[in-house]
């Protein structure tokens, strides 16, 4: 199971935001990577990749976007929220069958 | 770049079987290094994984316990495309329904643009 919080979060424009992700069981494999993924879905559109195995940010992913954690415990970060940064962030976990994702946090500008 | 192109009826019947057909371009289906997963996503059930295919030196099946004895995955390898097949649906299974990549990355990297299903009679 993937926990996620808050559900909600509204956030002023180039301000941090933080979104925890909490696994029941642990994501961190034996070859020392965390199967943790973040996704963003904006309005009308698919999930799209923000941050594979924990930490590592996908191509084209601004820097403002961080991943960390190991274990059962993580967290995604944006260090200056920006107005295009709105919609609904997943966790997911890959290591596990069948694969889980979080219920989503909604970010929103204040 | 890799294209993810879904097709399929919006509607199905209850009791009826639910198909849609993810087309790929720019990857091979029967690469080694990428798993080919079908996901639907509704109010009440969020994301949910329903199962992949994927191929190291064989076919393999892996479905979400959530949908297991009622789905199968299909493959066309010519036409590099794979397909969902969903039986004996009820109104729960209404959802958008995407098909997804995981590539070296091990995350879903590319998707398609979902389909909406809806189960009505």
């Amino acid at each position: 199971v993937m926990t996620q919080s808050p559900l909600f979060l509204p956030v002023t424009p180039g301000e941090p935001a933080s979104i925890s992700c909490r696994s029941s069981q642990s994501l961190l494999y034996t070859n020392g990577h965390n199967y943790l993924d973040w996704y963003l879905q904006k309005p009308g559109q698919s999930p799209h990749l923000l941050i594979y195995l924990g930490s590592n940010r996908a191509s084209g992913v601004p820097d403002r976007f961080s991943g960390s954690g190991s274990g059962t415990d993580f967290t995604l970060k944006i260090s200056r929220v920006e107005a295009e940064d709105v919609g609904v962030y997943y966790c997911m976990q890959g290591l596990h069958s069948p694969l889980t994702f979080g219920g989503g946090t909604k970010v929103e500008i204040k | 770049q890799v294209q993810m192109q879904q097709s399929g009826p919006g509607l199905v019947k209850p009791s009826q079987t639910l198909s849609l057909t993810c087309a790929i371009s720019g990857d091979s289906l029967s690469s080694s290094n990428a798993s080919w997963s079908w996901i639907r996503q509704s109010p009440s059930r969020g994301l949910e994984w329903l199962g992949r295919t994927f191929y190291r030196a064989k076919w393999y099946n892996d479905f979400a316990p959530s949908v297991k004895g009622r789905i199968n995955i299909n493959r066309d390898t010519a036409k590099n495309h794979f397909s969902l097949q969903l039986n004996s649906v009820t109104p729960e299974d209404t959802a958008v329904y995407y098909c997804a990549r995981q590539g070296v990355l091990a995350a879903f990297d590319f998707w398609g643009r979902g389909t909406l299903v809806t189960v009505s009679s």
